[in-house]
């Protein structure tokens, strides 16, 4: 099973907020777990958004949207990436990393549309 | 500002070799490591290791050892990657990012990716 999971796909309408789950496995606890979360639009790098662990313990990327957030369901042991009043320009694939076991490790990514 | 610029695009034979360069500005490439990453065609972000800016140390994947050699030109403010022994499945986009600091921290600059067709 792979140690990080993302769904596939979410859609969501202009205005709405989205949120975007990143699932560890159940043998790696979330709670002590800085996660990162990356754009990827088509034909481009991916870009840096934010990292997350705690409410003290969070960076925001540098010119990165307040409406961009990140929280952790830790029933759930998932990374939660929130985005506020989606707008045509959020469509785009979503990538959590987190350190684990000496390594970078991504999830698969969620292709978000915004519809 | 920070730039990372890559080499062309590659097309190799299975068996083959690839040399991937990231030329760095607009920073002081010591004080920062530079990670590599590939994305195969839809596929998610894969890690392939680091190399600090400053001492040259390197850290590579498990996955990848034995096959992929990390080095910098500081004179040039250049990284390179080497992969080896190239298989069909080595086909993705390769991109170096500038780290957080200078340890092997999350990649946060990116180049704008080179592809790599095996």
């Amino acid at each position: 099973q792979a140690v990080v999971t993302q769904p596939s796909s979410l859609s969501a309408s202009p205005g709405a907020s989205a949120s975007l789950t990143c699932t560890l496995r159940s043998d790696v606890n979330v709670d002590t777990y800085r996660i990162y979360w990356y754009q990827q639009r088509p034909g481009s790098p991916p870009q840096y958004l934010l990292r997350y662990r705690s409410d003290s313990d969070k960076q925001q990327g540098s010119g990165v949207p307040g409406r961009f957030s990140g929280s952790k369901d830790l029933s759930a042991n998932a990374g939660i990436l929130v985005i506020s009043g989606l707008q045509s320009e959020d469509e785009a694939d979503y990538y959590c990393l987190i350190w684990h076991n000496s390594a970078w490790v991504f999830g698969g990514g969620t292709k978000l549309t915004v519809l | 500002q920070v730039q990372l610029v890559q080499s062309g695009t590659e097309v190799k034979k299975p068996g083959a070799s690839v040399r991937v360069s990231c030329k760095t500005s607009g920073y002081t490439f010591s004080s920062y490591g530079i990670s590599w990453v590939r994305q195969a065609p839809g596929q998610g972000p894969e890690w392939l290791g680091w190399i600090s800016g400053y001492n040259g140390i390197t850290d590579y994947a498990q996955k990848f050892q034995g096959r992929v050699t990390m080095t910098t030109d500081t004179s040039t403010s250049t990284a390179y990657l080497d992969l080896k022994n190239l298989t069909f499945d080595d086909t993705a986009v390769y991109y170096c990012a500038r780290t957080y600091d200078s340890s092997a921290s999350s990649p946060n600059d990116w180049g704008q990716g080179t592809l790599v067709t095996v």
